[in-house]
């Protein structure tokens, strides 16, 4: 069974371009839930995809989008670049059940984005 | 809003030895969860043990426990018989509970955890 993937692992961008990082979730698993961990930061959530819509939204600018795909994958774009938007990003995938309290998040191993 | 604070920002062990992580938090929600991660060299995020509000009695995950104070907002991780593996960051966190629906997981800076030989 395979885990959530995420492409590619590492990415250095320069100040101003755009980046596009992917997320395959967790075999039957249809939510998405995307994170950016700053160094030595704990994670912080950015947003969160179901049924290929944006469902919650953290303190991010608009610079920051996101897609879910039919077969349940997702995309983060950022655009314009920031040197402080090098971090690593996360990406999670659970399942989401009608009436259930509680769907565990199966994270990736991120990928690390260096802006210079 | 929900905060998650870890003080201890590095900690040692020596092998086989018992290790307390210190996580507090602050919200005024009566219903959440909070978990505790493990996050390696690797960079994948695992989920360690996960304690339910409602619960009074303290999640046990093998040599893993934590103690819940609800009333205090403290939720430490113990881990008894430290071996190798456990050197990784560790990280606390919360979850509100809407009901029927994934939230968003809001997490503490973390506490690197050193385990010696």
């Amino acid at each position: 069974d395979a885990g959530v993937t995420q492409s590619p692992t590492h990415l250095i961008k320069t100040r101003g371009q755009q980046v596009t990082l992917r997320c395959s979730p967790k075999s039957g698993h249809d939510t998405v839930s995307w994170y950016q961990q700053a160094l030595g930061q704990g994670p912080q959530f950015i947003f969160q995809y179901y049924e290929e819509e944006e469902r919650q939204r953290g303190n991010f600018p608009d610079r920051f989008s996101g897609h879910q795909f039919p077969n349940y994958s997702s995309e983060l774009n950022v655009n314009a670049l920031l040197l402080g938007d090098s971090a690593l990003y996360l990406c999670a995938s659970s399942l989401r059940i009608s009436g259930r309290t509680y769907n565990e998040q199966f994270f990736g191993p991120g990928t690390r984005l260096t802006v210079l | 809003a929900q905060t998650v604070t870890q003080s201890q920002p590095e900690m040692s062990v020596q092998e086989a030895e018992t290790v307390t992580l210190s996580c507090t938090y602050d919200t005024s929600e009566n219903n959440y969860y909070l978990f505790w991660y493990k996050q390696p060299p690797s960079r994948q995020m695992i989920l360690v043990i996960r304690q339910e509000a409602y619960k009074q009695q303290n999640a046990t995950e093998n040599r893993f426990s934590v103690n819940f104070q609800k009333a205090a907002k403290s939720f430490s991780l113990k881990i008894s018989d430290s071996q190798l593996g456990d050197t990784a960051m560790y990280f606390c966190a919360f979850m509100k509970l809407p009901g029927g629906a994934t939230n968003k997981l809001i997490f503490g800076t973390g506490t690197l955890l050193a385990v010696q030989p």
